[in-house]
């Protein structure tokens, strides 16, 4: 069974702070992994990433992914308030209809 | 940006009636589109997979006859909820994929469900 795990669960930190926020994977037919920020509504798209060791970047976010080792991390730099959110991970497998496999998510608060 | 819509946004309605969940590409035409539901504090779940024209894919433990889904056009998709009841309440999401070469999937709003 493919599976994606987040961790942490949740994370408080302050403004200002750096912020790791881990994704693991097991699934077979991997295809890319992506991430996904969810405010009060539905998922807004962050990253894809498809190829170890290239880092992607928007801003103060930054995401890497490892295939050998099967995760990646999404990095924020000094965080604010409005970064508050769940940050979901996902894996698109490969298939008869590759769908998107996603993790529980890290719930992050970042407080003033 | 590619746009996804859906509607109704919320809805609420007893227990034993249909609802009928729309979802539509609004500037690009969606080869795939996909249907998610998410129970609080969880994450999003896939229900199923439907492309234009032909029969949609569901995932194990969905029951196709309760959740039917309808894709008539490259534009737009249906989730019925047939005879809803309590445990059905949830947030519901469809994402549409382009014929771009990443296959980006973008998400519609989600539509809340709650059934008395």
């Amino acid at each position: 069974e493919d599976k994606v795990v987040q961790s942490p669960l949740s994370l408080v930190v302050h403004e200002g702070d750096t912020v790791t926020l881990n994704c693991s994977y097991e699934v077979t037919n991997f295809r890319s992994l992506l991430w996904y920020k969810q405010e009060k509504k539905a998922p807004t798209f962050l990253f894809m990433l498809t190829s170890s060791g290239i880092e992607k970047k928007s801003g103060r976010l930054s995401s890497i992914l490892d295939k050998k080792e099967l995760f990646s991390i999404l990095n924020i730099t000094a965080t604010q308030t409005g970064d508050s959110a769940i940050y979901l991970c996902a894996v698109r497998v490969q298939g008869g209809s590759e769908k998107l496999v996603f993790g529980k998510g890290t719930k992050l608060t970042v407080n003033p | 940006g590619a746009v996804v819509s859906q509607h109704p946004s919320w809805v609420i309605c007893k227990s034993g009636t249909s609802v009928k969940i729309e979802c539509r590409s609004l500037d690009f035409q969606a080869t795939t589109m996909f249907w998610y539901r998410q129970f609080p504090k969880q994450s999003l779940m896939l229900m199923a997979t439907s492309n234009e024209g032909s029969k949609a894919t569901y995932e194990q433990g969905v029951e196709k006859d309760k959740f039917l889904i309808n894709h008539a056009s490259l534009t737009l998709s249906t989730l019925t909820v047939t005879s809803a009841h309590p445990e059905d309440s949830s947030f519901y999401i469809c994402s549409a994929t382009d014929r771009g070469p990443f296959e980006t999937q973008y998400f519609g709003p989600g539509t809340r469900l709650l059934v008395l």
